[in-house]
C-alpha cells in the first residue's frame, strides 16, 4: 500500500521550460491537494480537488495548473517555469474535507529552477 | 489574512524532559486543529488533531486547544532523540483550505 506517490522526486528546469508533476493515491481518498514548502514558510496551498472532476485556487496559483484525471491522479503542471517556483512540491489526500478528515502527504517533489 | 504562527526554534529539550510547542492562530472561525511532525528531507505526517477546548492525550502526546486565546500546543512527554523534527501546527476554518504555520524545529539532546 503505496498511500500517495509523487513522481518525479527531483527535477531541474531552465526558466521557461515546462512540466507536469504526477501525483497519485491508492486509498481511494475523495479530495487532493497541492502545497508548496519553501523555507521560512509554512505550507502553501496551490490547487484542491475536493472531488473528482472539481478543482479549485488556493492561496498561491498563479503560474500553475492542475488536472483531475480520475480518482486516483491528481497534477499539478508549471507552463513556462520561473525561479521564484523553486521549491518543494508536495501532494496531499484526505478522505473529505481536511477539517474533519487528516490530510496524507506524498514524499515530495524538489524542483529547481535556473 | 489568515495566519498561523510559530516560534520557529531551535526548541532544545534534554532527553526524558516535556517539550512544549506553541501555535497562534488569528482567525477566530478556525475549526479543527492538527500537530505534523515533519524529519527533515520527507513529508508531514499527522500526530494529533483536536476540535474542542481542552486538552487531548495520545501516548507521550497531548494537544491543548483555547479558543478564546486563539491558542493551540503540543506538549510531548518523555522527549526521544527520535522526536527531533520540525513540528507543523496547521489551522482549518472549515472547507477544503488548511493554514500551516512554517513550524518549530525541535532538538532533542541524549
Amino acid at each position: 500500500n503505496a498511500g500517495v506517490t509523487q513522481t518525479p522526486k527531483f527535477q531541474v528546469l531552465k526558466t521557461g521550460q515546462s512540466m507536469t508533476l504526477q501525483c497519485a493515491q491508492d486509498m481511494n481518498h475523495n479530495s487532493m491537494y497541492w502545497y508548496r514548502q519553501d523555507p521560512g514558510m509554512g505550507l502553501r496551498l496551490i490547487y484542491y480537488s475536493a472531488s473528482e472532476g472539481t478543482t479549485d485556487k488556493g492561496e498561491v496559483p498563479n503560474g500553475y495548473n492542475v488536472s483531475r484525471l480520475n480518482k486516483r491522479e491528481f497534477s499539478l503542471r508549471l507552463e513556462s517555469a520561473a525561479p521564484s517556483q523553486t521549491s518543494v512540491y508536495f501532494c496531499a489526500s484526505s478522505e473529505g474535507s481536511p477539517g474533519v478528515q487528516p490530510q496524507h502527504f506524498g514524499d515530495g517533489t524538489r524542483l529547481s529552477i535556473l | 489574512q489568515k495566519e498561523v504562527e510559530q516560534n520557529s526554534g531551535p526548541l532544545s529539550v534534554p532527553e526524558g524532559a516535556i517539550a512544549s510547542l506553541n501555535c497562534t492562530y488569528s482567525d477566530r472561525g478556525s475549526q479543527s486543529f492538527f500537530w505534523y511532525r515533519q524529519y527533515s528531507g520527507k513529508s508531514p505526517e499527522l500526530i494529533m488533531f483536536i476540535y474542542s477546548n481542552g486538552d487531548k492525550e495520545d501516548g507521550r502526546f497531548t494537544a491543548q486547544l483555547n479558543k478564546a486565546s486563539q491558542y493551540v500546543s503540543l506538549l510531548i512527554r518523555d522527549s526521544q532523540p527520535s522526536d527531533s523534527a520540525t513540528y507543523l501546527c496547521a489551522v482549518n476554518t472549515g472547507g477544503f483550505k488548511t493554514i500551516f504555520g512554517a513550524g518549530t524545529r525541535l532538538f532533542v539532546k541524549a
